[in-house]
């Protein structure tokens, strides 16, 4: 399939071990935030979302944190697997703002054996 | 797969020919979200319909672009006198309106577009 993201920052980590992305949004008024991922010739997939009034969200696998003072938001993945690979965007929108969400550049992952 | 679709997959157009894009949310979905993603970008919004109601349109949406969602449920975005410019992949996601005030998006695979 085509790529997503020729020239996106890239993490490379080890199978088994954790993945740390970062995003630093864009707006500070923005109150929902998404992380989606993408592998190549698809569409961008939801993995967690956060809302403003908090700082940690967990999953499985994935934990969102939050931190509003400096307008920055990561997603950890644990144990890390081949099919982690792909390009991650976050994603804010600001309540009262419509229906936009405003996608971050992407960190491609790839995850090595 | 998230149960959005669009069709086509893929489309290559020449330059000024018009290209016809069809979207069908997930089916209790009532609002309807395009993007537009080029290589190495995040997805740009387009514009949303709650329902049949067209409510909010990016200054990206140039008067070449039209997207219509006649009886609420599939939708149809329209690029007039294509430029190799609008070379991109179209994007389509669903939401469903909830308590809450924001709602997560599902995307669908996309229709990869080529001008030439």
């Amino acid at each position: 399939g085509e790529s997503v993201g020729l020239h996106l920052p890239t993490l490379s980590v080890q199978e088994g071990d954790n993945s740390i992305i970062n995003c630093a949004y864009s707006n500070s008024a923005s109150d929902y935030f998404i992380w989606y991922k993408q592998e190549s010739g698809k569409g961008p997939q939801f993995i967690i979302d956060i809302r403003s009034n908090m700082d940690k969200r967990q999953g499985q696998r994935v934990t969102v944190l939050l931190n509003k003072t400096v307008k920055h938001l990561s997603l950890q993945i644990a144990a890390t697997q081949p099919g982690d690979s792909a390009v991650y965007f976050c994603a804010e929108n600001m309540n009262n703002y419509g229906q936009n969400f405003v996608f971050g550049p992407g960190t491609r992952l790839s995850v090595l054996p | 797969d998230t149960g959005v679709s669009q069709n086509p997959r893929h489309k290559i157009t020449k330059r000024g020919q018009n290209v016809t894009f069809r979207c069908d949310p997930i089916s209790e979905h009532n609002r309807l979200y395009w993007y537009r993603q080029t290589l190495g970008q995040g997805p740009e919004f387009l514009t949303y319909f709650q329902n049949e109601a067209q409510l909010e349109k990016s200054r990206l949406l140039s008067d070449r672009f039209s997207a219509e969602r006649p009886k609420g449920s599939f939708s149809t975005l329209e690029i007039q006198r294509t430029e190799q410019g609008d070379s991109a992949m179209y994007l389509c996601a669903s939401s469903r309106t909830g308590t809450a005030s924001q709602e997560t998006q599902y995307f669908g695979p996309g229709t990869r577009l080529l001008v030439l």
